[in-house]
């Protein structure tokens, strides 16, 4: 079977703390995303990474770090400078010379 | 970022047709796309279409875009209640897409 997996799908931390959100893809693609989606908003661009050993700041970077260190693995660590964590984060990926992204199920991270 | 609009709410009866409208912005964006979240869920790649097509057709969904004016729609023939979701418009062009706020779809039996 063929996808996206992210975990976990829910994720509690105390304000202060980094916390790390795994995303992995089997699809063989190169591109990989993180998106942040907050209530009744759209999907805003947090990173992307187009090929392993490389990624770029999407709108919304601060407070937030990756790696792409494997192909089919695309981690988030939150830090504690991001000002308001709380939020559902989505990754997606996307085949080279393709348009479509493709989603993982989505982790909610519930800062306290 | 690019301005993608979308009215909040549809809500239609089981059997009618719904149709979800959407405004962009950006004319250089080769696709533009229709996902649909449930839930909990992440989001499911309904449908896109070229950006120098007007209609494209798949099953249930037709998707119609008129370039000059930067709207896009959705309808969703014989709706059900397996339907009822958020419902994003997106475009974009490899790495940079713009996402709507999403139009939650009720259906009512």
């Amino acid at each position: 079977d063929g996808g996206i997996t992210q975990s976990p799908k829910y994720l509690f931390r105390k304000e202060g703390q980094n916390v790390t959100l795994s995303c992995e893809q089997n699809l063989n693609h190169d591109a990989m995303y993180w998106y942040r989606q907050d209530p009744g908003q759209g999907l805003r661009l947090i990173y992307y990474s187009q090929i392993v050993n490389d990624f770029q700041k999407g709108d919304i970077a601060e407070g937030y770090s990756v790696s792409r260190e494997k192909k089919e693995s695309f981690p988030l660590t939150v830090t504690s400078a991001q000002k308001n964590p709380t939020a559902f984060y989505l990754c997606a990926s996307r085949d080279r010379g393709r348009y479509e992204q493709y989603f993982g199920p989505g982790t909610r991270l519930t800062v306290t | 970022g690019e301005d993608v609009e979308q009215s909040l709410f549809l809500s239609v009866r089981e059997g009618d047709s719904s149709v979800i409208n959407c405004t962009y912005t950006d004319s250089s964006s080769t696709y533009l796309y229709w996902y649909k979240q449930e839930p909990g869920a992440g989001l499911q790649l309904l449908t896109y279409i070229f950006s120098n097509m007007d209609m494209k057709q798949d099953q249930r969904l037709t998707v119609l875009l008129n370039k000059k004016d930067k709207h896009l729609s959705l309808r969703i023939a014989d709706t059900q209640t397996g339907d009822s979701a958020i419902y994003f418009c997106a475009e974009g062009n490899f790495n940079k897409f713009y996402f709507g706020s999403g139009t939650k779809l009720n259906v009512k039996p």
